[in-house]
């Protein structure tokens, strides 16, 4: 099946601990982001990668970090710097097919809780 | 802030009436998106709508572009129990791969 995985569905974290979510596609898309939504709110971008090893600060970049060593993989990391980090993480990918941006397929998400 | 903005924030309606969602966004475009997300889960992409087209359709759904007004619509026919789910736009700036999202509609239809 093709499609985006994040990994892992529910993740608890203790103030001041840093935490990695994953977030794995097997779509060949060259283009990934990372969004947080909090309760009853639209999607906020924190972070994006139209390439492999490169990615630009979206939104809300402060306090999370990203890399791009492989285009099937964009791994977000929560550190302690984030002040509010419970939230529910999206991440999503896209085609630039014949230069057109197309649209952004999404993971189930990953919620964070700290505790 | 640069998130674009939705309204009505949440719609209710009966089974069998229309739906109608409203989406405005700040900048010049590529395309604009609608997305559909069941509560706790991702989003699933539901219509794209190009700079350049004024209306779209796909089955039940009917989503149109006023770029002259940064707006677009999108409308829900004959609804569904099952259509009940936030709602989102979200607009490609030109020249970008940065996508801004609406605040989202949260519709709820009875049956």
């Amino acid at each position: 099946d093709g499609g985006i995985t994040q990994s892992p569905k529910y993740l608890f974290r203790k103030e001041g601990q840093n935490v990695t979510l994953s977030c794995e596609q097997n779509l060949n898309h060259d283009a990934m982001y990372w969004y947080r939504q909090d309760p009853g709110q639209g999607l906020r971008l924190i972070y994006y990668s139209q390439i492999v090893n490169d990615f630009q600060k979206g939104d809300i970049a402060e306090g999370y970090s990203v890399s791009r060593e492989k285009k099937e993989s964009f791994p977000l990391t929560v550190t302690s710097a984030q002040k509010n980090p419970t939230a529910f993480y999206l991440c999503a990918s896209s085609d630039r097919t014949s230069g057109t941006t197309n649209e952004q397929f999404f993971g189930p998400g990953t919620r964070l809780t700290v505790l | 802030s640069q998130q674009g903005e939705e309204d009505p924030q949440a719609l209710s309606i009966q089974e069998g009436e229309n739906a109608t969602m409203n989406c405005s966004y700040k900048t010049s475009i590529n395309n604009l998106q609608w997305y559909r997300q069941n509560s706790g889960r991702g989003l699933v992409h539901l219509i794209l709508i190009r700079s350049n087209e004024r209306e779209k359709h796909s089955g039940r759904l009917r989503v149109t572009l006023d770029t002259s007004k940064k707006s677009s619509s999108l409308l829900i026919t004959a609804s569904r129990a099952a259509d009940t789910a936030s709602y989102f736009c979200a607009s490609l700036g030109s020249g970008t791969y940065k996508y801004i999202f609406g605040t989202g509609t949260r519709l709820k239809v009875l049956a």
